[in-house]
């Protein structure tokens, strides 16, 4: 596709439930982000991918949470043991970077969470 | 610790009233700083990057600089189309894997 896809662009679940978001990033890009954004707030950092591997977990808020990479293209976040503190709207971006690289991140339009 | 820290939090303007958004970062090493836009309901666009102090970049009404502990994002003459929220980013030596956001200035135009 031309851009950056993410799937389901709104999710509404259960406290207690898991939940996996998905993410379609731009056709050759080694580079893939995951972060956060609470209502009103900046973007949280939770994890960056290049190619299949995550060499920065740190922004991960809790192990309910976790993320995967396959064939150096989608990428899963999934959360587990929803609570709702996790609401929010998860945004993943994609760019050519290689590590420590400067190339600009391209967005998704993000996935809206509701956790009742 | 790198922090990115953002003024004002909301900005509302009449149309053509020229003005700048801050923002005041503190990092081990300044690898690159980047401005986005970000319309409702959308992920953010990207609008610059500055690699150095003294560096300016320029697309239509909006002109970025860079200083060692600081970046602007001046708006000349600005439209109602330019209303959105402009989000600050650095990238640091450090961690360079990690590009950390500005919590953002709402920038509204009135017409």
């Amino acid at each position: 596709g031309a851009g950056v896809s993410q799937s389901p662009s709104n999710k509404v679940t259960e406290k207690g439930k898991d939940v996996e978001l998905r993410c379609d990033p731009i056709s050759g890009h080694t580079a893939l982000y995951w972060y956060r954004q609470s209502l009103g707030q900046g973007l949280e950092f939770l994890i960056y991918f290049q190619g299949n591997s995550a060499p920065d977990k740190s922004g991960l808020p809790s192990d309910r949470f976790s993320a995967e990479r396959t064939g150096g293209s989608v990428s899963t976040l999934t959360i587990q043991r929803t609570q709702q503190e996790d609401s929010a709207v998860y945004l993943c971006a994609s760019s050519l970077a290689r590590t420590g690289g400067r190339e600009k991140l391209f967005f998704g339009s993000g996935t809206q969470l509701s956790v009742l | 610790e790198d922090q990115v820290t953002q003024s004002p939090e909301a900005l509302r303007l009449q149309e053509g009233e020229s003005s700048s958004l801050n923002c005041s970062y503190t990092v081990s090493g300044l690898r690159g700083l980047f401005w986005y836009r970000q319309d409702p309901g959308k992920g953010p666009e990207f609008l610059f990057t500055l690699y150095s102090a003294g560096e300016e970049k320029e697309k239509e009404r909006l002109k970025a600089t860079l200083t060692k502990k600081e970046s602007f994002l001046h708006i000349t003459a600005p439209k109602p189309e330019d209303s959105a929220t402009y989000l600050c980013a650095v990238q640091a030596d450090s961690s360079a894997s990690k590009i950390i956001f500005g919590s953002g200035t709402r920038l509204s135009i009135r017409p």
